[in-house]
């Protein structure tokens, strides 16, 4: 059975990088087939794309985070890390990665708390 | 951005009773949509893709329909355990997701 588990700080504070890794195990990360992503659910609401990642490098990111986005895969690990700079407190969020095949979120983690607070 | 609109927000249920959810696009989609339940601290769960095909091990009392951009989640018998929020999410265009339906049990 596949799993997926994020793992990282749970605070960070303003203006710094928020960093997160997803740990992938019962199953391939190099499969063709997949795409790997994150998404993240700030308190009390709904959920937001930030970006995803093809086991080749390729990266696909939100347009309004681009900027301060960066998503990249350690085959050799099985990690996905997530990289976001600059936050604020508008960034604390539930952030969880996710399997994709063929577009839809099929395996997702359980999720890991940031929260961002001087 | 494509804007997806869930509606209603919340929805009360008696058990045994049947639960609609509607997801509205703001352009067409074709069928790249899918439904996620997310039950109080847990992470969401893949209900429906393709608008309307079963993911694996979910009860046939889940369904799901339409295509374009209107969109239904019906929920044909209510029970206990389907307390949660559900989303609808495009795929058809980068990634969106709807605000969330709260089902309730009346």
């Amino acid at each position: 059975q596949l799993q997926l588990q994020e793992s990282g700080p749970g605070l960070v504070k303003p203006s710094e990088t928020l960093s997160l890794i997803c740990t992938v195990s019962g199953g391939s990360i190099s499969s063709s087939s997949y795409f790997w992503g994150w998404i993240r659910q700030p308190p009390g609401k709904g959920l937001e794309w930030i970006g995803s990642i093809y086991s080749s490098g390729t990266t696909y990111y939100k347009p309004s985070l681009k900027s301060r986005v960066t998503i990249s895969v350690d085959m050799s690990k099985k990690q996905i890390s997530l990289k976001l700079s600059s936050v604020t407190a508008a960034d604390t969020a539930v952030y969880y990665c996710a399997r994709l095949v063929d577009k839809r979120l099929d395996y997702w983690g359980q999720g890991n708390l940031v929260t961002v607070s001087s | 951005e494509i804007v997806m609109t869930q509606s209603p927000a919340s929805l009360s249920v008696s058990p045994g009773e049947r639960a609609t959810l509607s997801c509205r696009v703001s352009q067409s989609i074709s069928s790249n949509l899918a439904w996620y339940q997310q039950k109080p601290g847990q992470a969401p769960r893949l209900l429906i893709y393709g608008a309307s095909i079963r993911a694996t091990g979910i009860p046939a009392r889940f369904s799901g329909s339409g295509s374009g951009t209107e969109f239904t989640l019906t929920i044909s018998s209510l029970q206990s355990e389907d307390v949660a929020v559900y989303y609808c999410h495009q795929y058809n265009n980068w990634h969106t997701f709807g605000q969330g339906t709260k089902v309730e049990i009346k």
